[in-house]
C-alpha cells in the first residue's frame, strides 16, 4: 500500500458524459500528479499541482482539467467523454516534486470505461 | 524533447536465471534520474530501482541491478535469481532534475517459466 487513494476504483459511463476522479495523497505530501495509461498511448503525463498551484503540464486535453484543493487531495475532470478516454488513470504524490529525486508514490489507478 | 525507449515489448525467462531488459532515452539534459517500474497484473505501479546520472556507479537492489550508461543514453534493468512474482510489466522511466513530471518507455512484458 502506498499510502494514495483514488476513488472510484472502477468508472463506466458513456460517451458525452463528464467524470470526476478524486486522490488523496500520502500524509504530507504536497505534490499530485495525474497519468494515463492506455494501449495506444501508454503511460503519459497529464498534469503536476504543488501545493493548490499547477506546476507542469503534460499532454492533456482541454475538454480535461484538474485542481488540488486546500486540504491537498486532488480532482481530475473529464468532460465530452470519448471513447478513446477509456484507460486507467494514476495519481501520484510525492513530498515536493520541485527539484532533485523525490519519489512518487503511485494509488492503485481508477480504470475508466467509456461505452 | 526527452523520450525513453524499450524495444522489447515482450521477454520471458527460465525461473532461477537471469534476464536484461533493455532502455535507452534521449535527452540534452546532464542531470536527470532513471527508474524502473514494475507494474504486477493488479496494476499498482511499484518502483524497483533508481538511478541519479550524477553517479557513476551502478544502483543494485538485491536482486536487480542496473547497466547505466551515460555517454551511450542505455540504461538496462538485470534481474538475478527470477522469481515468479517478477513476472508482471516493467517500465524504464525519465526524470529531469527540474520538474516532477516522469517520461515512460512502452513497457516489456516479463513473462518467467517454472
Amino acid at each position: 500500500d502506498s499510502g494514495v487513494t483514488q476513488t472510484p476504483k472502477h468508472l463506466i459511463t458513456a460517451t458525452g458524459q463528464r467524470v470526476t476522479l478524486r486522490c488523496s495523497p500520502r500524509s504530507g505530501d504536497l505534490s499530485v500528479y495525474w497519468y494515463q495509461q492506455s494501449l495506444d498511448q501508454g503511460l503519459q503525463f497529464l498534469i503536476q499541482y504543488y501545493n493548490g498551484e499547477e506546476r507542469a503540464k503534460g499532454n492533456i486535453l482541454e475538454r480535461f482539467s484538474a485542481q488540488q484543493f486546500p486540504d491537498l487531495h486532488s480532482e481530475l475532470n473529464l468532460s465530452s467523454l470519448e471513447l478513446g478516454d477509456s484507460a486507467l488513470y494514476f495519481c501520484a504524490s510525492s513530498v515536493e516534486g520541485l527539484a532533485g529525486v523525490d519519489e512518487q508514490f503511485f494509488g492503485p489507478g481508477t480504470r475508466l470505461t467509456v461505452l | 524533447a526527452q523520450t525513453v525507449t524499450q524495444s522489447q515489448p515482450e521477454m520471458s525467462v527460465q525461473e532461477a536465471e537471469t534476464v536484461t531488459l533493455s532502455c535507452t532515452y534521449d535527452t540534452s539534459e546532464s542531470d536527470y534520474y532513471l527508474f524502473w517500474y514494475k507494474q504486477p497484473p493488479s496494476r499498482q505501479m511499484i518502483l524497483v530501482i533508481r538511478q541519479e546520472a550524477y553517479k557513476q556507479q551502478n544502483a543494485t537492489e538485491n536482486r536487480f541491478s542496473v547497466n547505466f550508461q551515460k555517454a551511450a543514453k542505455s540504461f538496462s534493468l538485470k534481474i538475478s535469481d527470477s522469481q515468479l512474482g517478477d513476472a508482471a510489466m516493467y517500465f524504464c522511466a525519465y526524470l529531469y532534475n527540474q520538474g516532477g513530471k516522469l517520461i515512460f518507455g512502452q513497457g516489456t512484458e516479463l513473462s518467467v517459466k517454472p
